[in-house]
């Protein structure tokens, strides 16, 4: 399997515009996370689904984010509008389940510029 | 949310063992203990997850306290490429709580 997919890798973006972040999980696996990480907060949760479902949504910082699943193999996070302080690596990972026996798998992120 | 408490960094020579701590000791019963390591400019990958007995597999050992308030990530022999930020989760269903981590360096 290639593992998690995310696209793009870098995105360089004016503050205002529209950013659109894609994931493609692991096959199979019904759970996918959206993660940011910065220097100051770490590694956040932002958001997770179950089954293409979004389960909890607590860790969006505000209306100016939203997520979508509209099926099982693909994920995307939108910025609308973008602000600097949007300035982050976004993860996404995916797993095979919520038990807490399982791991997650993360793709390698997308390093979010916005100017 | 069960929280972790690592050491924000450490050091270690090249080809030494290693002993990563960590202390979590308000766990409850059905926790499990998370390891997870983030390489430089990578996502973070899975290292091993234990529940109460110790663990072993191909990239490091998982020690746990009897009282499971405490437990140990341990790297038999330390490479350069295990520099590195470890993380020690508890996890809970549907979700992991990172913290900061600890910041190997790995001494050639």
């Amino acid at each position: 399997d290639a593992g998690v997919i995310q696209s793009p890798r870098h995105e360089v973006t004016e503050m205002g515009q529209e950013v659109t972040l894609r994931c493609k999980p692991i096959s199979g696996h019904d759970y996918l996370f959206w993660y940011r990480q910065t220097m100051m907060r770490g590694l956040e949760l932002l958001i997770y689904f179950n089954n293409n479902v979004p389960i909890d949504d607590s860790g969006m910082p505000e209306d100016r984010f939203s997520a979508k699943m509209p099926n099982a193999s693909f994920s995307t996070l939108k910025i609308q509008p973008s602000e600097p302080r949007d300035s982050a690596v976004y993860f996404c990972a995916s797993s095979p389940a919520a038990g807490m026996a399982y791991e997650q798998y993360f793709g390698p992120g997308t390093r979010l510029t916005v100017t | 949310d069960a929280k972790t408490t690592q050491p924000n960094s450490m050091e270690s020579n090249e080809e030494e063992p290693v002993h990563l701590p960590c202390n979590h000791s308000t766990i409850s019963g059905t926790d499990y203990i998370h390891w997870y390591r983030q390489l430089p400019s990578q996502g973070p990958e899975y290292v091993i997850h234990g529940l109460t007995s110790n663990v072993n597999n191909r990239m490091a050992s998982l020690a746990i306290a009897e009282d499971r308030k405490s437990s140990t990530l341990i790297l038999h022999r330390a490479t350069l490429r295990d520099a590195a930020v470890y993380y020690c989760i508890l996890r809970d269903v549907g979700q992991f709580y990172f913290g900061t981590g600890t910041s190997l360096t790995v001494i050639p």
